[in-house]
């Protein structure tokens, strides 16, 4: 079955750029979303088709997606940017989730 | 703008079956998105379920496949799910989610807020 992988930390601190990588065979080949969830809260979409932003988020949020690596990234974090963050695919019919990575800003 | 909200039983006995209903207010279950069913276990990530069209066509995670059925009722506005044979380790967040289907990529949003629901005697 179709992985995706993520580092389970990332520590930035404020001000600075935040990278989140999320792993897969070809994952370029596909489009890639990502979504951010605060303890307690649901997941929010922040990123989809590989870089679109919804309307309502920040322009600080970016994505790319390239060969076997999906990237969120963060510019000019904030504290209210400490979350986890998950990334998603579409794989033969069966969507997929990252394994999730915890930003934490310092 | 849509929004979900999920209902059902806080616990459920090992062996019997989980149901939670999904209500769409703010919008038509019968647009041109599918309907989701995403779980999430305490503290672990998120694993999907399974999804429904408004004509009742549907799609399953294959690791669940056996013991998960996904219905509509376009009267109500809602979708449900129900899971058979539970165990705790079927305990988990349960959301339903809106996925839009666009060129290829999908993605889901909004979500409902989520319920609990525990596996236990």
């Amino acid at each position: 079955s179709y992985e995706l992988t993520q580092p389970p930390s990332v520590s930035v601190s404020p001000g600075q750029t935040a990278s989140i990588t999320c792993s897969g065979d070809k994952l370029g080949d596909k489009y890639a979303c990502w979504y951010q969830q605060k303890p307690g809260q649901s997941p929010v979409l922040v990123i989809y088709q590989d870089s679109k932003r919804p309307s309502g988020i920040p322009e600080r949020f970016s994505g790319s997606n390239s060969g076997n690596t999906a990237t969120l990234t963060i510019s000019g974090t904030q504290a209210m940017d400490e979350a986890d963050y998950y990334c998603q695919a579409w794989d033969s019919s069966l969507y997929v989730f990252g394994t999730g990575t915890k930003v934490t800003v310092l | 703008q849509v929004q979900l909200q999920e209902s059902g039983p806080g616990l459920v006995k090992p062996s019997g079956t989980l149901s939670l209903t999904c209500a769409v207010s703010g919008g038509s279950i019968s647009s041109s998105n599918w309907w989701s069913w995403v779980r999430q276990p305490p503290g672990k990530g998120l694993e999907w379920i399974g999804e429904i069209y408004h004509s009742g066509s549907t799609n399953y995670n294959p690791s669940l496949k056996s013991r998960v059925t996904i219905s509509v009722d376009k009267s109500k506005n809602q979708f449900s799910l129900k899971l058979s044979s539970v165990t705790a380790a079927d305990t988990a967040v349960y959301y339903c989610a809106r996925d839009t289907v666009a060129a290829a990529a999908n993605w889901f949003d909004p979500w409902g807020q989520g319920t609990l629901v525990t596996v236990s005697s």
